[in-house]
């Protein structure tokens, strides 16, 4: 079974400042994880995912993730936020080989002052 | 380039009376389609997917069903509303082997 544990339900921070969103998975195989992000009333977006390779994946808007595979973890960061990254972020993760099932977090809300 | 629709934007219902939302992808054929809910503030519940026409999967039902009766149609339905039905329902489609989905605008329910 796959779990997805997002342990900042909110984080707030000056816009500049650089942010890291914390996601941790369990699950035994080979896997995808990928952050999405959701603005208010909207649907959700995708920003980046890893599966294989170097473990720094680079995403849209400036966003990365780094892939942990000894802590379990897939971080998002940014270094230098706008305004207008406000959302939540959600963390997912799916088995690679013949499932269609995607597991996602709690999802963390993240509030940037201008 | 893909395109994914929901209808409609948004639903006022009584308990007890029927739904039906919809979904459809255009641009990709033999996508697979995902139905998901999600409560207000909430996380996203994955309920259904289906990888085919005329095959549908439950992950978790919640007193809903789900069709596909077309290649780029999905359908999410009950006869029956509970205030529990209450959330934002999203559809979304993968490519086969690709682990991203892209999702739809949603369509926002309250049942009163």
């Amino acid at each position: 079974t796959q779990t997805v544990s997002q342990s900042d339900a909110h984080v707030t921070v000056f816009e500049g400042d650089s942010v890291e969103l914390r996601c941790n998975y369990s699950y035994g195989g080979s896997i995808y994880l990928s952050w999405y992000i959701q603005h208010h009333g909207h649907g959700l977006q995708f920003l980046l995912k890893y599966y294989s390779g170097n473990p720094v994946v680079q995403g849209v808007n400036g966003f990365e993730a780094e892939f942990s595979k000894s802590d379990s973890s897939f971080h998002l960061r940014k270094a230098s936020v706008h305004w207008s990254d406000s959302a939540v972020y959600f963390c997912a993760v799916s088995a690679r080989a013949g499932n269609y099932k995607y597991v996602f977090g709690a999802g963390t809300r993240l509030k940037v002052i201008a | 380039a893909q395109t994914i629709h929901q209808w409609p934007v948004a639903e006022i219902k009584a308990v007890g009376s029927p739904l039906s939302l919809g979904c459809t992808i255009k641009g990709k054929s033999s996508p697979n389609l995902y139905w998901y809910w999600q409560a207000t503030g909430g996380t996203l519940q994955q309920l259904f997917y289906s990888i085919t026409v005329g095959q549908v999967e439950s992950v978790v039902q919640l007193n809903l069903s789900a069709s596909r009766p077309k290649d780029d149609q999905f359908i999410l339905s009950t006869e029956k509303l509970l205030l529990s039905h209450s959330g934002f329902y999203l559809c979304a489609w993968t490519r086969t082997g690709e682990g991203t989905l892209y999702f739809g605008a949603g369509t926002r329910l309250s049942v009163l």
